[in-house]
């Protein structure tokens, strides 16, 4: 069966700061990727998703990377972190199939002060 | 205007109730309709999968779509305190499977 990690559990920053949030999957092959920030009252904001290694689209512009370094890894980083970055943070995967849905980690739960 | 409304609640019901949760949307191409299930600082987890109208039950789910009307639900029967969660609908264009739309999510209690 597929299972998806992410870590850290939570973390806490100063304003300024670099991050790096790492997210892998296992039990399946070339999954799509995908990074949500889930703001309290405002639902899931897609960041940024990967269909394959290398390639990633970015959904809404903003001081936040993603990189897919390998197959089944997924990383959001910060050079500089902001104020409003803080956030619950979700990656998820999905097989990509035009029926398919996503199946989301546990989550990091970041607080920038 | 949002292309997916959902009331944030939150909602409070008794043990055994039956609870409605739903959510409009306003783009006509939408056609997979899932709903999600997300505990206190836990992540989302799919919960009931439809395509196009009609209704589809697991247990004491029940997923219902009304394409005519933009509008869907989900039922839960018996509700039981463990169903205490915040609940998503998330949708996704035939064009488009690569991304959802999530609403907001609803906040259930389910007081014993």
């Amino acid at each position: 069966s597929q299972t998806i990690h992410q870590w850290p559990a939570t973390l806490v920053q100063p304003v300024g700061s670099p991050l790096s949030l790492e997210c892998t999957v296992e039990g399946t092959s070339n999954p799509n990727l995908y990074w949500y920030r889930q703001a309290a009252g405002r639902g899931l904001q897609l960041l940024f998703y990967s269909v394959g290694i290398g390639q990633i689209s970015s959904e809404v512009p903003q001081n936040l990377s993603a990189s897919r370094p390998q197959d089944r890894q997924f990383i959001l980083s910060s050079k500089k972190l902001l104020l409003s970055d803080s956030g619950f943070y979700l990656c998820a995967w999905s097989l990509g199939t035009a029926t398919d849905t996503q199946y989301f980690g546990p989550g990091t739960r970041l607080t920038v002060l | 205007q949002k292309e997916v409304e959902q009331d944030p609640g939150p909602l409070s019901v008794p043990e055994g109730a039956i609870v409605s949760l739903n959510c409009t949307y306003s783009n006509s191409a939408f056609q997979y309709f899932m709903w999600y299930r997300q505990y206190s600082r836990k992540g989302p987890e799919l919960l009931m999968y439809t395509y196009s109208s009609g209704n589809k039950e697991d247990g004491r789910f029940t997923a219902q779509v009304d394409k005519s009307s933009k509008y869907i639900s989900l039922f839960i029967r018996d509700s039981q305190p463990s169903d205490s969660a915040t609940y998503l609908c998330a949708m996704s264009a035939p064009y488009n499977t690569d991304k959802l739309i999530f609403g907001t999510g609803t906040r259930l209690q389910v007081f014993p």
